[in-house]
């Protein structure tokens, strides 16, 4: 089955630790993106990336990093100075040309305590 | 910078009613329109894309519409079935990138 594959669905970290949260595609989309959502709020874009080794920073960049070392995955690190990590986070990936739809994976719930 | 926005936050209609989700955006230079589902603790399901050049959209009981120079585009749901409650998203591109901006969505609760 074609799709985005996103693991673990829940993430329990204390705080002062790094997370990595996995984001993969088999769809062979050039366009990786991470949003992050929160309860009243819509999504709101942290990296996207639109070839391999070359990613942007979104709107709210601060205290997350970022890889794309290959075409099929685009894994999201949160780090320490991420000063409220807790938020279900969603990756998302289409083609590289505007015109195409953005597909979703399931969404990784992170809680930090 | 654009905003989208939709409203109302939240409806809730009898099984069987036809209704229509709006969406506004402020920046009219849009690629595209998205209009999305989620479930409660889900990810985000594509309903229908609305190229700039096109005016409506439709698949199985949804069609959607898009009028660029109002800044609005519409989810109508036909026949409304439980199954169809969820929150409903729009999102648009713009021109100064690929990333979409949402708006926060309209929970929509269908009673049979």
């Amino acid at each position: 089955d074609g799709g985005i594959t996103q693991s673990p669905k829940y993430l329990f970290r204390k705080e002062g630790q790094n997370v990595t949260l996995s984001c993969e595609q088999n769809l062979n989309h050039d366009a990786m993106y991470w949003y992050r959502q929160d309860p009243g709020q819509g999504l709101r874009l942290i990296y996207y990336s639109q070839i391999v080794n070359d990613f942007q920073k979104g709107d709210i960049a601060e205290g997350y990093s970022v890889s794309r070392e290959k075409k099929e995955s685009f894994p999201l690190t949160v780090t320490s100075a991420q000063k409220n990590p807790t938020a279900f986070y969603l990756c998302a990936s289409s083609m590289g040309n505007v015109h195409y739809e953005q597909y979703f994976g399931p969404g990784t719930r992170l809680t930090v305590t | 910078k654009q905003e989208v926005t939709q409203i109302p936050a939240a409806l809730s209609v009898p099984e069987g009613e036809n209704l229509v989700l709006n969406c506004s955006f402020t920046d009219s230079a849009i690629y595209n329109l998205q209009w999305f589902r989620q479930d409660p603790g889900k990810g985000l399901t594509s309903l229908l894309l609305i190229q700039s050049s096109q005016r409506e959209q439709t698949s199985g009981r949804l069609n959607a519409s898009l009028d660029k120079s109002s800044g609005r585009s519409t989810l109508y749901i036909a026949a409304s079935q439980p199954g169809d409650s969820a929150t409903y998203l729009c999102a648009s591109r713009n021109q100064a990138g690929t990333a979409l901006i949402f708006g926060k969505g309209t929970t929509l609760s269908v009673s049979s």
